[in-house]
């Protein structure tokens, strides 16, 4: 069985760009969750889609940001415009049932904005 | 609010030797603690859970025990080898076990 799959694995990009992750999670799985760590920080929530549904979005940072995940399946997320900031790695899980069963996560995307 | 602290890295150590990372916690309520092991050039992988007070979480040699009275839940293993060389994340949950909060992180790394 296939695990999250995110890309791409690494992506540099200039300030003022946009920038869109992709994360495809285990089939069957309706709880998709996006996580980011900035370099020598903690891993940050940052959001939680049930299905299609955002279920919880306090983690986003401002509205540079924007998750979707249309029909349920995978999920994107866009930075636009990007700044030195964002820069960090973008992780993404997905989990069964929410409150029972394990999170699984993906390798994460690496961004860098120079 | 919430919030996890783990001790900060890096730690080395030499094969076979006793390793703890210490970990802490404030929270409201009654959370699940996780510890997360990232490889090099991996994803982040479940090591081990603990849903309540007093429960051990085990897996590939490692332990931590749910410590209610002292909100710890130190990660343990008795005799390191090179391939646990990694960074491991100490996390509790927030309702589902998919939205976590981390701790920054300790990496390992083990000598022959």
């Amino acid at each position: 069985e296939a695990g999250v799959t995110q890309f791409p694995s690494h992506s540099v990009i200039e300030k003022g760009q946009t920038v869109t992750l992709r994360c495809d999670p285990i089939s069957g799985h309706d709880n998709l969750y996006w996580y980011r760590r900035v370099m020598g920080k903690e891993i940050k929530f940052l959001l939680h889609f049930v299905k299609e549904s955002k279920q919880d979005e306090s983690g986003m940072p401002n509205n540079r940001f924007l998750a979707e995940r249309t029909g349920g399946t995978y999920s994107t997320l866009k930075v636009q415009p990007a700044e030195l900031e964002d820069s960090g790695v973008y992780f993404c899980a997905s989990s069964q049932d929410a409150g029972v069963t394990e999170a699984f996560f993906g390798q994460g995307t690496r961004l860098t904005v120079v | 609010g919430n919030s996890v602290t783990q001790m900060e890295g890096p730690v080395t150590l030499s094969e076979e030797a006793f390793l703890t990372i210490n970990c802490t916690y404030t929270a409201t309520g009654y959370p699940s603690l996780f510890w997360y092991v990232q490889y090099p050039g991996e994803g982040l992988q479940l090591l081990l859970k603990a849903t309540k007070a007093d429960d051990k979480g085990s897996n590939k040699g490692f332990e931590a025990t749910y410590r209610k009275e002292t909100t710890s839940f130190h990660l343990e293993k008795g005799s390191v080898q090179v391939s646990d060389s990694a960074v491991y994340f100490c996390a509790l949950s927030r309702g589902s076990q998919g939205n976590l909060i981390f701790g920054k992180g300790t990496k390992l790394s083990v000598k022959p």
